[in-house]
C-alpha cells in the first residue's frame, strides 16, 4: 500500500505569495493534520481533517487555511506569506481519525519564503 | 492544557551504550502518548505509543518506553545503541476524544558514537 504522499516536495516563493499544499492519505484514510516544523518552533499543529469537515485547529491566523475532499486528499494554502511561514510543513493521516491510533507522515514539503 | 517536554535537546551516546530520551507531560486527563523518530529529510515515524493498556510499551528497532503516572513521564530507552540511531525523537501527547490535536515536544536529537 502506498505511504502518505505530499506534493511538491519543494517549494520557494517571494513573501506576499499564496501557496497551496497538497497531501494524499493511506488509502482509506479517513483523517488527514498539517503539521508545521521549524527550528525555532518545533512541530505545531496546524488543523485536522475528516470526511471532508475541519475538526480541530491549532493556534494560526486565518491566512493558513485547509480543505478535504471527498476521496480524502486535502489541501492546506497560505496565503500573504511571510519570512515566517519558511518551514517543513507535514502531512499525516490515520484511518479512522481517532487520537489512539497510528498517524503515518508523509515526507513534508519544504517551502522557503524570499 | 497539554504539554510536552524533552529534557536535553541533544544527547550523545557510545555504540552500544543505553539510550535514555526522557519526556515529561502534562495532561488534565489520562493521555495517549506516543515517541516518533525523524531521520534527515523525511517525515515521523512511530515508534511505540500508549493507550492505557501495559505501562510497558515496547515498540520498533528495539526501543521500549514505560508510562509512570505518578512521574507524569514516558521516557523513551533502548538497551544498545547502534549507528542507524542517529536521529531526532519527539515525544508526543493527544487529549482522549474529538480526534487529532497532538502536541510534540521540542525533540531530542540523538548523536552516536563509534
Amino acid at each position: 500500500k502506498a505511504g502518505v504522499t505530499q506534493t511538491p516536495r519543494y517549494l520557494i516563493k517571494t513573501r506576499g505569495q499564496q501557496v497551496t499544499l497538497s497531501c494524499s492519505p493511506i488509502s482509506g484514510h479517513r483523517s488527514v493534520s498539517w503539521y508545521q516544523q521549524t527550528p525555532g518552533q518545533g512541530l505545531q499543529f496546524l488543523f485536522e481533517y475528516f470526511s471532508e469537515t475541519q475538526r480541530n485547529k491549532g493556534n494560526f491566523p486565518g491566512r493558513f487555511s485547509g480543505r478535504q475532499f471527498s476521496n480524502s486528499r486535502s489541501e492546506m494554502n497560505v496565503s500573504t506569506l511571510e519570512l515566517g511561514d519558511s518551514a517543513l510543513y507535514l502531512c499525516a493521516s490515520s484511518l479512522l481519525g481517532q487520537e489512539q491510533e497510528t498517524q503515518y507522515f508523509g515526507p513534508g514539503t519544504r517551502l522557503l519564503v524570499l | 492544557a497539554q504539554s510536552v517536554t524533552q529534557l536535553g535537546s541533544h544527547v550523545s551516546v557510545s555504540e552500544g551504550a543505553l539510550v535514555l530520551l526522557r519526556c515529561n507531560y502534562s495532561s488534565s486527563v489520562p493521555p495517549y502518548l506516543f515517541w516518533y523518530v525523524q531521520y534527515p529529510n523525511q517525515g515521523l515515524q512511530l515508534l511505540l505509543k500508549y493507550t492505557s493498556a501495559a505501562t510497558l510499551v515496547k515498540g520498533i528497532n528495539g526501543f521500549e518506553a514505560e508510562f509512570k503516572k505518578s512521574e507524569t513521564s514516558f521516557h523513551l530507552t533502548k538497551p544498545s545503541a547502534h549507528m542507524s540511531d542517529a536521529a531526532e525523537y519527539f515525544c508526543a501527547v493527544s487529549d482522549r476524544g474529538g480526534g487529532f490535536k497532538t502536541i510534540f515536544g521540542a525533540g531530542t536529537r540523538l548523536f552516536v558514537k563509534a
